[in-house]
């Protein structure tokens, strides 16, 4: 299995909801990142996780809490958006990230519309 | 710091023609570089990657990419362009050496093989 998967799809939500998106691999990768991408621009990264735990964080509003609750999961938690927080999201995995040239394997990414 | 630049916004090519899509770089000590496709609504999909050795990389769909450290460039090419690679291509680079070291993302060059 060389996939990473990514629910839902879409989501529209308020800004006073909470909602969650969620990222699998069965790939045995230790390193698993967020990244949140705009229209027709890179992808930005948010966060990385290594071995479970959270080792990189770019300043990322708190907003945006990300999780990891087993080697093959990643959720990221949402709470009180803002419009600007409309994007792609994708999550991304490699065999680990320290000092290695492995490559990153993505998801679909999941479009995420906050009215 | 380490930056890519994608010079080219958008790349027109006629199918059943050879394709380039350019990318340079600047990073301190070697640079692990790696190139990834997106299609309209989807995830990234890495296409290949150069570590050391030889400077001409081959990769998935034809794809291939040559490494000039000279000019710090790592240009992707196609030898005979169809239709369905027309899609959105990012190059990537990360420095070598141990401790997480970032992916840093080109802006990204449009394909458009025509018919």
């Amino acid at each position: 299995d060389t996939e990473v998967t990514q629910t839902p799809k879409h989501l529209v939500m308020g800004m006073t909801n909470k909602k969650s998106l969620k990222c699998e691999q069965h790939m045995g990768h230790r390193a698993m990142y967020w990244y949140k991408q705009k229209a027709k621009k890179p992808p930005e990264l948010m966060f990385v996780y290594s071995y479970e735990k959270l080792s990189i964080n770019e300043s990322v509003p708190s907003r945006f809490s990300p999780e990891c609750p087993n080697s093959s999961l990643l959720n990221l938690h949402l709470h009180a958006l803002q419009p600007e927080d409309s994007a792609l999201y994708l999550c991304a995995s490699s065999q680990e990230s320290r000092g290695s040239p492995n490559e990153q394997f993505f998801g679909p990414g999941t479009r995420l519309t906050v009215l | 710091a380490q930056s890519v630049a994608q010079p080219e916004d958008q790349v027109n090519v006629a199918e059943g023609n050879p394709l380039t899509v350019k990318c340079t770089y600047s990073v301190s000590g070697n640079p692990y570089l790696f190139w990834y496709v997106q299609y309209p609504n989807r995830g990234l999909q890495f296409l290949l990657k150069y570590i050391t050795g030889d400077n001409l990389v081959k990769g998935s769909y034809g794809f291939e990419a040559e490494f000039n450290k000279s000019q710090t460039s790592f240009h992707l090419k196609k030898p005979s362009a169809l239709v369905s690679d027309s899609a959105l291509y990012f190059c990537a680079v990360r420095p070598g050496g141990t401790g997480f070291q970032k992916l840093v993302f080109g802006t990204g060059t449009r394909l458009l093989v025509s018919p």
